[in-house]
């Protein structure tokens, strides 16, 4: 059964700085990953998706990496603003519908 | 622009109650889901549909039913609400492309029961 994890859960850091997220799966036979934005409250947005052939993504700010063989993904974010404020999500799709990690929590300060 | 919209943003209901929460998307997607979303515990799958009157078991099914009459509302039923259910409740479609598939989500309801 696929399992996502993603290190650390929770991150603070200054306004500015550049900063990565990970995402780990065991179950390396996936068609796509996705990372998702959510605000407090709020449903779930849609970051960016890279499909099991591509290595990485790039959106603005935001560039996402895939490395299928070691089950990981990173997701950089670079010059961070308080705005990034928020729990991001990896989700993987296998055979079955998207296997979510429980997020990290990111906190940027002013 | 993707819009899927869920029937309410708060629900405050008692034990026992039948509860129905409402999504409805105008994408023609043919695939939605129902998540539950605690602390701790991530999103987690409830049931999802492949078509009109199709629905699969997700993850964690118990104590919930859904129904699917038209391609684009996709309803979560709780026959007989409990505390445990108490979670913010996410709806969400699936677009099929090359190789890519992409969830679109709701803006959530946050159901409490009392």
């Amino acid at each position: 059964k696929q399992e996502v994890t993603q290190i650390p859960a929770a991150l603070s850091v200054p306004e500015g700085e550049n900063l990565v997220l990970n995402c780990s799966f065991t179950d390396s036979a996936i068609y796509n990953l996705q990372w998702f934005r959510q605000d407090p409250g709020k449903g779930l947005t849609s970051l960016l998706l890279i499909q099991s052939s591509q290595r990485e993504q790039t959106s603005g700010r935001l560039n996402a990496s895939l490395d299928k063989s070691s089950g990981r993904s990173t997701l950089y974010i670079a010059a961070s603003q308080p705005g990034d404020s928020a729990t991001y999500l990896c989700a993987v799709k296998g055979n079955t519908p998207l296997v979510f990690g429980k997020g990290t929590r990111l906190s940027v300060i002013a | 622009d993707v819009k899927v919209t869920q029937s309410s943003r708060y629900l405050v209901k008692r034990t026992g109650e039948k509860v129905f929460l409402e999504c409805v998307q105008d994408m023609d997607h043919e695939n939605m889901f129902w998540y539950r979303q605690d602390p701790g515990l991530g999103l987690r799958l409830i049931y999802f549909s492949y078509d009109v009157k199709m629905k699969e078991k997700g993850d964690i099914p118990e104590g919930y039913s859904v129904s699917r009459e038209k391609k684009e509302r996709f309803s979560l039923i709780l026959e007989s609400a409990s505390t445990n259910q108490t979670s913010m409740y996410l709806c969400a479609t699936l677009r099929r492309g090359l190789g890519a598939d992409t969830q679109y989500f709701g803006p959530g309801t946050r159901l409490t029961v009392l």
